[in-house]
């Protein structure tokens, strides 16, 4: 089964708002990945985040990590037209091997 | 530099035939992944390469499908008497290190359509 789901597994907003997107993971963790993916084809890294660390900040986005509650949340500030996307989070499994485990992502739709 | 590459961009064939897909990672990285994703589903982890070695191909669906890497750079993803389900982009990505606090850098996929 999926280490993280995402939801919503849609989510359409106007240009200008805050954009939240959640995941949740199953079993322990090392870090937690936030991917970008355009039009169906390669994927972008945005950001990492250590199961030590609690909030990371990278421009308009920002991601928690809730490690007793397994999940995590992906904000995107004053989002653009172009933040229009697939987002995915991806994570490992501590002691587990080295292999990312992805969701099946969140389709974000910015309306300008 | 450049990034990861892979060829070719689409590939149309006819159930039963063999196909190979290649990817070219970034210079010096040790580790190499494919993935596979179906229409609006998320990735499938197939196999990851540290080096030359395949330490965990347990992604990998059947024993139609195989991979090679040598020189610790190019890798070819081979699927034998494809399948209609075998339809998908087939995605490479390398990082520096097997290690998953490295980030992994993606090419842009090959879009596989078995008729």
């Amino acid at each position: 089964s999926q280490q993280g789901e995402e939801d919503p597994q849609a989510l359409s907003i106007q240009e200008g708002e805050n954009a939240t997107m959640n995941c949740s993971y199953k079993t322990s963790i090392n870090n937690l990945q936030w991917y970008r993916q355009n039009s169906g084809r390669g994927l972008v890294h945005l950001i990492l985040i250590r199961s030590n660390e609690r909030e990371k900040h990278s421009g308009r986005l920002r991601v928690t990590l809730d490690t007793s509650k397994k999940s995590s949340s992906l904000l995107i500030t004053a989002s653009r037209a172009a933040d229009t996307a697939s987002y995915f989070c991806a994570t490992d499994a501590k002691g587990g091997s080295e292999k990312l485990v992805f969701g099946k992502g969140t389709k974000l739709t910015v309306n300008p | 530099g450049a990034g990861v590459s892979q060829s070719p961009s689409n590939k149309v064939t006819e159930k039963g035939k063999d196909v190979e897909l290649r990817c070219d990672p970034i210079s010096g990285h040790t580790a190499l992944y494919w993935y596979r994703q179906r229409l609006g589903q998320g990735l499938e982890f197939l196999i990851y390469f540290q080096g030359n070695s395949a330490p965990d191909k347990s992604g990998l669906p059947s024993d139609r499908f195989s991979a090679e890497r040598t020189g610790e750079s190019v890798s070819t993803l081979t699927i034998q008497r494809t399948q209609q389900e075998d339809s998908a982009v087939y995605l490479c990505a390398s990082s520096f290190g097997a290690n998953l606090h490295y980030e992994q850098f993606f090419g842009p996929g090959t879009r596989l359509t078995v008729l």
